[in-house]
Parts: structure tokens; C-alpha cells; sequence
């Protein structure tokens, strides 16, 4: 099977510094990768996409970085803040089939 | 628009009963998937559908059905409930199968 590991299941960073979160994943064929951020008791959220035809890819305070050399992929928080603080997962998709990473818990400190 | 809805939110089973989890979504999307949620395995795909009439099974098929005979519509069903199966499940559905995912807020299931 699939397998999209997380390389810390916990991070704490202090207001206003940046976060970078890992993910490794497995299947060189998987061509879509998301982030999701989920809050304790809800649904994931949607943060950030890529397709691997892109290396880079911007949205609002967050980036996403995929290397597929390495099978790696990144997602960095500019500026953290205190609603910052969720469980942060990646997935990776090959065939319609989405492969969720276990998650890293980002802790904001203010 | 709500989006992702399903019913129930929490549910107490007794091993061996039957029940199913709702999913209705109102944003016209052909792809809709359930998974389930187990601290520390993050998100594992049950099944998952590409359009009505259309079902296929992901990493942890086994104890679950499904059916999709409308877009909207995607139930799932435990036949004979066990222990193993106590955990957070959700449904989430995308404009195609490979595209962003829009989750519900969960169902919480405890089986004694």
C-alpha cells in the first residue's frame, strides 16, 4: 500500500516565526498532493495543493514545495499564528485514491 | 450551499448490529469517498465512488458497504458491527478524483 509519513508528529514554533512541516511520500506515480489543517473536533480543511508538474506553489501565508527526487513535500506558515494551532496532514493521489499522512500537531506559543 | 453533510454525529452500537452513515453533498460533485480516523493512522480510504452507479474499494474495505445510486448520496453501511470499527469517520467528495477534497464534520462511531 501506500505509505505518506510525517517526519515530526509534533512542532512548536512562537507567534509570528515561520513553520515548515515534512512529509515523505512513497509512489513516484502519485501525481496530486494537498495539505489539509484540521482543528480538534472537525473536518479537514483544504490549505494547499500541487501537481507534480510544479515544484513550488504560493497561496496566502503558505507555501508548498515538492521535490520528487527525494519524494518530498513541504509546507511552510509564514508568520504562525495562535489560530495556527491544528493537526496539519498531507495526502498524496494515485488513481483517484487519496493516501493521508498520520499528521503533525503544530503548537502556536504566544 | 452546506457543503458535506452527514448524519449521524455520533452513535453508540452494540457488536453485531447494523447501521449506515449518511453522506449527502449539494456541490454536484461525481467523486465521494468515506474514511475512517484512528489516532495516530491519520485518514484511511474505505471506498470511494466516481460518479453514481460507480463504486470501487480503498485500503480498508473490509466490514463496510457502499452504494451511490444518486450523485448527492453516498451511504455507508456496517452489517454486522465490531469493536475494531470504533473510530471517526468521514466523508468528503471532489469535482473529479483527483481534485481538492471537501470533507464533512465527522461521525463519531463507538462499537461495545
Amino acid at each position: 500500500g501506500e505509505s505518506v509519513g510525517l517526519h515530526l508528529p509534533t512542532l512548536s514554533v512562537q507567534e509570528g516565526d515561520n513553520s515548515i512541516i515534512n512529509c515523505a511520500y512513497s509512489n513516484s506515480a502519485s501525481d496530486y498532493f494537498i495539505w489539509y489543517k484540521q482543528e480538534s473536533g472537525k473536518g479537514p480543511q483544504f490549505i494547499i495543493d500541487i501537481r507534480s508538474n510544479m515544484d513550488k506553489r504560493q497561496g496566502q501565508r503558505v507555501t508548498v514545495l515538492l521535490n520528487k527526487t527525494v519524494k518530498h513535500l513541504s509546507l511552510q506558515i509564514a508568520a504562525t499564528q495562535p489560530g495556527d494551532s491544528a493537526v496539519y496532514f498531507c495526502a498524496e493521489n494515485n488513481r483517484n485514491q487519496f493516501y493521508f499522512g498520520t499528521g503533525t500537531s503544530l503548537t502556536v506559543i504566544p | 450551499n452546506a457543503g458535506v453533510t452527514q448524519t449521524p454525529k455520533f452513535q453508540v452500537l452494540k457488536t453485531g448490529q447494523s447501521m449506515t452513515l449518511q453522506c449527502a453533498q449539494d456541490m454536484n460533485h461525481e467523486y465521494m469517498s468515506w474514511y475512517r480516523q484512528d489516532p495516530g493512522m491519520g485518514l484511511r480510504l474505505i471506498h470511494y465512488s466516481v460518479g453514481a452507479g460507480i463504486t470501487d474499494q480503498g485500503e480498508v474495505p473490509n466490514g463496510y458497504n457502499v452504494s451511490r445510486s444518486t450523485t448527492e448520496d453516498f451511504p455507508l453501511r456496517l452489517l454486522s458491527a465490531a469493536p475494531s470499527q470504533t473510530s471517526v469517520y468521514f466523508c468528503a467528495s471532489s469535482y473529479s478524483g483527483t481534485g481538492e477534497l471537501f470533507f464533512g464534520e465527522g461521525s463519531r462511531l463507538t462499537v461495545l
